[in-house]
């Protein structure tokens, strides 16, 4: 079982509605969980870090960490074609190991 | 990427060769890591480090060496370059909520 387990997509969804992306993890004591999204030939950005159970907000983002169900989402409301790159989810105990993450398209 | 400096950006090896790409961040963070990442893949850890004088093995850490002498830097030393190792590149830093990546060195092994 891999560390840190997202479907590769890709997810498609028309502009202006929600995507969905899921991650989990295995390890149990992981302490921090990180949404990056990265744009083909780019760096990885930071879009939001969760760290209790529950939903935190930011603009059109949410993330969603279930620890019993070591289960991590991100919402994206509103999507727009420029939401359209690799989302990586990314968990940290001292490393910081990544899922291979999920190619989201948005259409037009 | 604010605050997290990587170079070169841009390095073509010969088989053989050996070269050192730096890492340097100004935000006093504890947590440093390289990856690379191959074209279409993902990022595989090399080596990371909890504070200066620490490091510990990543994922694919055969062919490479680190060093922590101080919170800033990171270099990432390859000894004697393989085309296997052609790949991009990335360091990171963390610190509480703070996650940064730097912009990358794309090295070419020929």
């Amino acid at each position: 079982q891999k560390e840190v387990e997202q479907n590769s997509g890709p997810l498609s969804v028309p502009e202006g509605a929600i995507a969905s992306l899921n991650c989990t993890y295995s390890d149990r004591v992981s302490q921090s969980f990180f949404w990056y999204r990265q744009y083909s030939g780019k760096s990885p950005e930071l879009i939001m870090s969760i760290y209790s159970n529950g939903d935190k907000e930011d603009g059109r983002f949410t993330a969603q960490l279930n620890k019993a169900s070591q289960y991590v989402s991100l919402l994206i409301r509103d999507s727009q074609p420029s939401d359209s790159a690799t989302y990586l989810c990314a968990v940290l105990r001292r490393a910081l190991t990544f899922g291979s993450g999920t190619r989201l398209q948005v259409q037009p | 990427n604010a605050g997290v400096t990587q170079t070169p950006k841009f390095r073509i090896l010969k088989i053989g060769q050996s070269m050192t790409l730096q890492c340097t961040q100004d935000m006093n963070h504890n947590y440093m890591y390289w990856y690379r990442q191959d074209p279409g893949m993902g990022l595989k850890l090399i080596y990371y480090s909890v504070g200066a004088g620490i490091t510990d093995k990543g994922e694919v850490p055969n062919g490479y060496n680190v060093s922590r002498s101080t919170t800033e830097d990171f270099p990432l030393r390859l000894e004697l370059a393989a085309p296997s190792q052609t790949s991009v590149y990335f360091c990171a830093s963390i610190l509480g909520r703070e996650a940064f990546f730097g912009q990358g060195t794309r090295l070419t092994v020929v």
